[in-house]
């Protein structure tokens, strides 16, 4: 089974600090996308970041950015200026064109004031 | 634009009763899927529809879950009969392009007592 592992079930940041969260996958295919979503207490999930596997660049957005590590199968995400808005559950995912989305366990973080 | 709606919110049921819910993804998505998001889980894949053709539904457990999308717009998924193990939010989602990214709705937040 193609898999996607979040190893932090729980994080917390100080507000206006820097988090990251891990994320690792497993895939045979050389082609697909990595995406980083969130989960807040309303439930809907919310698209953060994407990151197609064959570009070098690693994205980003706003106070989001991503490390991508194509070889080591990792795809991290780090959130910069921490604001209490960002605490939520976050869940990194993975698809292809063969598969859909497969998400990670997600991981809870918590932002401090 | 209109985001993926789902009715109801909230559904509590006794187990053995069926129940029904309903998906109406964003205009133009031809894509749709199905989840189920156990507590503490990510999202779990049930069935994903391509217009109104079944793409993928190897993880629906067909003997009680059941799920149609007329027309290639809305869809309903049912449980006939709910069991206890089934408590859980279900996620309706769409998507326009491989690789785009999904869009969610607010899901249902399922509990069989």
């Amino acid at each position: 089974a193609q898999t996607v592992t979040q190893s932090q079930p729980e994080m917390s940041v100080q507000e206006a600090e820097t988090v990251t969260l891990s994320c690792t996958y497993d895939t045979s295919e050389s082609d697909y996308y990595l995406f980083w979503y969130k989960q807040p207490p309303s439930r809907q999930m919310i698209l953060v970041i994407r990151q197609e596997a064959y570009k070098q660049q690693n994205a980003t957005e706003n106070r989001f950015s991503v490390n991508f590590q194509k070889a080591a199968k990792s795809f991290s995400l780090k959130i910069s200026d921490s604001q209490l808005g960002d605490a939520a559950m976050y869940f990194c995912a993975r698809t292809s064109g063969n598969t859909p989305l497969v998400f990670g366990k997600g991981t809870r973080l918590s932002v401090i004031a | 634009e209109a985001g993926v709606a789902q009715s109801p919110r909230y559904k509590i049921i006794e187990k053995r009763q069926s129940v029904a819910f309903w998906c109406n993804p964003i205009s133009g998505h031809a894509t749709l899927y199905w989840y189920q998001q156990i507590l503490g889980q990510g999202p779990k894949l049930l069935i994903q529809f391509q217009n109104n053709g079944v793409v993928d539904d190897s993880q629906l457990p067909k003997d009680r879950f059941s799920a149609e999308r007329l027309k290639g717009v809305d869809s309903t998924l049912k449980i006939q009969p709910a069991k206890l193990e089934d408590s859980a939010v279900y996620l309706c989602a769409s998507s326009l392009l491989e690789g785009s990214g999904y869009t969610f709705g607010s899901g249902t937040r399922l509990t069989v007592v």
